[in-house]
């Protein structure tokens, strides 16, 4: 069983579309986040939730809204892609959200904007 | 605030030589530290993390780090590097939220091991 897993693994889309991402995870976490990994590996911390409520919201467009139905899944949806938005998207989640924990990642998502 | 540099975008070593990434940190709270490692098409994997206790932490697949403070360094070892180690590494510290004991991960750069045979 996959511990955290996000679909589509690959998403081409056209400029100015909307899409989403998903995210699941099995392992009983309370905290789940979105990392964005740009073309030059760099990695950075979009949102994190900790039981569907917002905790970090870093710098990031509002066209990127997360969405957490229940503790288990957080989504991402994105309005209005640009260009800017290509990147390989990362899901991840912990136990607690403490800032000694290990993190767990799913296996990314790359978003190609066309 | 909290900063991770890590010195050397590329590694390349020989296999069954030692591999040394390079890791400095900068932290306002006493640091939280970790490597992770990600090989092609995958997910970040946690090697190893320094939290409290003892400076030197072994991971898995034989690495080790040693936390210096009075370097400020967090430099990841393994002695006898093997093809299968080809990777890209990441050195990352915790930030704290508040006064509390939540935060979460600032990441380096990452450096990109490659092992020639």
């Amino acid at each position: 069983d996959t511990a955290v897993s996000q679909t589509p693994k690959y998403l081409v889309t056209q400029m100015g579309n909307d899409k989403s991402i998903k995210c699941e995870q099995n392992l009983g976490h309370d905290t789940m986040y979105w990392y964005k990994q740009d073309s030059k590996k760099f990695l950075k911390i979009m949102f994190s939730y900790n039981n569907k409520e917002l905790i970090i919201n870093e710098t990031v467009p509002n066209r990127f809204s997360p969405k957490s139905p229940d503790k288990a899944h957080l989504n991402l949806h994105i309005n209005s892609l640009e260009l800017g938005d290509s990147a390989v998207y990362f899901c991840a989640s912990s136990q607690s959200g403490h800032r000694g924990e290990k993190l767990f990642f799913g296996s990314g998502t790359q978003l190609s904007v066309l | 605030a909290q900063s991770v540099t890590q010195l050397g975008s590329h590694v390349s070593v020989s296999e069954g030589a030692l591999v040394l990434l390079r890791c400095n940190y900068s932290s306002s709270v006493p640091p939280y530290l970790f490597w992770y490692v990600q090989y092609p098409n995958q997910g970040l994997q946690l090697l190893l993390k320094y939290t409290t206790g003892a400076t030197l932490v072994k991971g898995i697949n034989g690495f080790e780090a040693e936390f210096k403070k009075s370097e400020t360094s967090f430099h990841l070892t393994k002695p006898s590097a093997h093809m299968s180690d080809a990777a890209e590494y990441f050195c990352a510290v915790s930030d704290r939220r508040g006064g509390g004991s939540q935060g979460n991960l600032i990441f380096g750069k990452g450096t990109k091991l490659s092992v020639k045979p």
